[in-house]
């Protein structure tokens, strides 16, 4: 079945590492986003890219990094300068080149900072 | 920056009632959408609105797109117990062109309504 794949599901990591979060997708979709959610959030943009080798930051993209060497992947990485990283993070993918907003999303990944 | 009010933050329902929750803006948008998220999962979209004035169901759920372009609502008619969850709403206004053709715009999500089950 088609869809987005978000690995590890669940990550604890110890202040100052570095950690990757995972994102795959097989829906042929040119588009993919980094969201964080908090609780009692919203979803806040960290990261898109609308095609390969481009991305572009969101609203909140300090203290992470990311890559897009494939249309298929689009890893995220937590760096040890964000200073508040535990949080839900999603990832999500859509048809670009007439960007709608119908977003399709996966799992997610839970990251606690001990 | 652009912000999205969502209402209610919260709310109990008994099997069998409507449910009803709105977004506001300051902003006007061309794009409205709701999703809903189950607990420890991603959002799923439930209904896209591209027009203001329009009202679109999908099953028992049904949203319109504001005529001032800054609203929406969505109502659930009979509430089951797997209505449970958060809903999201979300706006988009496209604003730029990209370099390889397309256009994007930055979507703007609300806090969430969180539907819980009456006790």
């Amino acid at each position: 079945d088609g869809g987005i794949t978000q690995s590890p599901k669940y990550l604890f990591r110890k202040e100052g590492q570095n950690v990757t979060l995972s994102c795959e997708q097989n829906l042929n979709h040119d588009a993919m986003y980094w969201y964080r959610q908090d609780p009692g959030q919203g979803l806040r943009l960290i990261y898109y890219s609308q095609i390969v080798n481009d991305f572009q930051k969101g609203d909140i993209a300090e203290g992470y990094s990311v890559s897009r060497e494939k249309k298929e992947s689009f890893p995220l990485t937590v760096t040890s300068a964000q200073k508040n990283p535990t949080a839900f993070y999603l990832c999500a993918s859509s048809t670009a080149l007439g960007y709608t907003g119908e977003l399709f999303f996966g799992e997610g990944s839970r990251l606690t900072v001990l | 920056g652009q912000q999205l009010n969502q209402s209610p933050q919260s709310m109990f329902i008994q099997e069998g009632e409507d449910v009803s929750m709105n977004c506001t803006s300051s902003s006007i948008f061309n794009t409205w959408l709701w999703y809903k998220q189950d607990p420890g999962e991603g959002p799923v979209l439930l209904i896209a609105l591209y027009k203001a004035g329009e009202l679109t169901s999908n099953g028992r759920l049904t949203a319109q797109f504001g005529i001032t372009r800054k609203d929406s609502f969505l109502n659930i008619s009979a509430s089951i117990p797997s209505d449970v969850g958060i809903y999201f709403c979300a706006g988009q206004l496209t604003f730029s062109s990209l370099p390889y053709g397309g256009s994007q715009g930055n979507l703007i999500f609300g806090k969430g309504t969180k539907l819980s089950v009456k006790p």
